[in-house]
C-alpha cells in the first residue's frame, strides 16, 4: 500500500508552463502507471494522461506526463496555460484491484 | 462511449439506494466497470469495481459488507447496491470503464449522480 502526494494548489499565468507533481510513498513509481485526471468546476473528471505519458484522442498536446525515478514521482507539465486548463487535477495509480487516488490539485490560471 | 448514471437522491441513515449505469459505445462485455465517488468538496475514492463477466468484486473497506455491485452484460447496465448508507456516504457516485486492461485506471466517466444521505 501507497499513498500519493499532490501540492494542494497552484497557479500560472495563461500563455505560460506549469508542472503538478505527484510524489509516491513507498515502492518505486515505476512499478505501476500514473494515470491523471481533469475535473473542472462542477463537472465530471476526465482522463488526460494514461500509462505514465500518453495523451487519449482529443487531448491537446501542451499536456504531458512523465515519471521521476530519481524523486519517485509523477509530473504533469501543461504547457501554453490556456484559462480553460483552470481545474483540479488528479494523480492515481494502482496495487492489485485497488487504485490510489492523489488528494488532488487546484490549478488556478490567472 | 457513454455512461449515464441514475437512480441517485435523498435518503435516511440506515436506508437503501440503487444506482445504476447504462453503458452504450462499446463493447461493455469486454471491460472491468467500477465506481468511484466524490464526497463534498473533497477527492476521488474507488469503492467497487467488478470483472468483465461479473465473477470478480471489490470493494473499500468503507463499503464492504454495505454495497454491492453487479452488471447486466445483456442490458449493458452496471449497478450499485447500497445498503445501511451512512451520512458519510454522502457523495457524487461516478461511474468509470476501467482500460483494457483492467487495472490501470479509467477509460471513461460518467456524469455521475449526487447521493445525499441525511435526516
Amino acid at each position: 500500500n501507497f499513498m500519493l502526494t499532490q501540492p494542494h494548489s497552484v497557479s500560472e499565468s495563461p500563455g505560460k508552463t506549469v508542472t503538478i507533481s505527484c510524489i509516491r510513498s513507498s515502492g518505486s513509481i515505476a512499478s505501476n502507471y500514473v494515470q491523471w485526471y481533469q475535473q473542472r468546476p462542477g463537472s465530471a473528471p476526465t482522463t488526460v494522461i494514461y500509462e505514465d505519458n500518453q495523451r487519449p484522442s482529443g487531448v491537446p498536446d501542451r499536456f504531458s506526463g512523465s515519471i521521476d525515478s530519481s524523486s519517485n514521482s509523477a509530473s504533469l507539465t501543461i504547457s501554453g496555460l490556456k484559462t480553460e486548463d483552470d481545474a483540479d487535477y488528479y494523480c492515481q495509480s494502482y496495487y492489485s484491484s485497488n487504485w490510489v487516488f492523489g488528494g488532488g490539485t487546484k490549478l488556478t490560471v490567472l | 462511449v457513454q455512461l449515464v448514471e441514475s437512480g441517485g437522491g435523498l435518503i435516511q441513515p440506515g436506508g437503501s439506494l440503487r444506482l445504476s449505469c447504462a453503458a452504450s459505445g462499446f463493447s461493455f462485455s469486454s471491460y472491468a466497470m467500477s465506481w468511484v465517488r466524490q464526497a463534498p468538496g473533497k477527492g476521488l475514492e474507488c469503492v467497487s469495481t467488478i470483472s468483465s463477466g461479473g465473477g470478480m468484486t471489490y470493494y473499500a473497506d468503507s463499503v464492504k459488507g454495505r454495497f454491492t455491485i453487479s452488471r447486466d452484460n445483456s442490458e449493458n447496465t452496471l449497478y450499485l447496491q447500497m445498503n445501511n448508507l451512512r451520512a458519510e456516504d454522502t457523495a457524487v457516485y461516478y461511474c468509470a470503464k476501467r482500460d483494457s486492461s483492467g487495472w490501470y485506471g479509467v477509460d471513461n466517466w460518467g456524469q455521475g449522480t449526487l447521493v445525499t444521505v441525511s435526516s
